[in-house]
């Protein structure tokens, strides 16, 4: 099945801590996103890769790093620096060059203990 | 800034009526538009695109395009409860443009569909 996955589905954060979201694809996409989504609200970027080793910050990529070492995988670190991390976060990915429509993943729910 | 707007809801209709999502957006740049259905606690899924002027039908989903007003709508003809969800619609520049692949998301619309 093609698709994109993510994992954790719920993340658990501890005050100081570093966490990762993980993000794969298997639909050959060049393009992956991150998305934060809080209540209530639409989605906000927060980083986006284009192709293998680059990647663009987004409207909110205080707090986070990304890296895009390989073609499926768009992981997400939620660093200590990002002091309201409690939201949804939302991975997706597009052909990108030709066609710009994103699929997304299932998304994992970051609470902070 | 870019901007999309969607029209404030939460909107409620009976099982059967035509449900109407109204989207307006800032950027004359836009050339691609997206409109995504998320239930509460899911993902978005993709409902529909549309790049040209005019409507666009599928099933009981039709999207429509006014670029000279920047506007952009999807009508849901008789409305299912199961179409109870929040609706998203999303902006793109398209190819050529210095934002090229990224999307804009307007807030959303939490549709209603009561029995």
């Amino acid at each position: 099945d093609g698709g994109i996955t993510q994992s954790p589905k719920y993340l658990f954060r501890k005050e100081g801590q570093n966490v990762t979201l993980s993000c794969e694809q298997n639909l050959n996409h060049d393009a992956m996103y991150w998305y934060r989504q809080d209540p209530g609200q639409g989605l906000r970027l927060i980083y986006y890769s284009q192709i293998v080793n680059d990647f663009q910050k987004g409207d909110i990529a205080e707090g986070y790093s990304v890296s895009r070492e390989k073609k499926e995988s768009f992981p997400l670190t939620v660093t200590s620096a990002q002091k309201n991390p409690t939201a949804f976060y939302l991975c997706a990915s597009s052909a990108g060059r030709i066609q710009e429509t994103q699929y997304f993943g299932p998304g994992t729910r970051l609470l902070v203990l | 800034q870019k901007e999309v707007e969607q029209n404030s809801g939460p909107l409620s209709v009976p099982e059967g009526a035509i449900a109407s999502l109204n989207c307006t957006y800032s950027d004359r740049v836009s050339q691609s538009f997206f409109w995504y259905r998320q239930y509460s606690g899911k993902s978005p899924e993709l409902i529909m695109s549309i790049y040209s002027n005019g409507d666009k039908e599928d099933g009981r989903f039709t999207a429509q395009l006014n670029k000279a007003s920047q506007y952009v709508s999807l009508l849901i003809r008789d409305s299912q409860p199961s179409d109870s969800a929040t609706y998203l619609c999303a902006a793109g520049a398209n190819a050529g443009g210095t934002s090229y692949g990224k999307l804009t998301f307007g807030q959303g619309t939490i549709l209603t569909v009561h029995p």
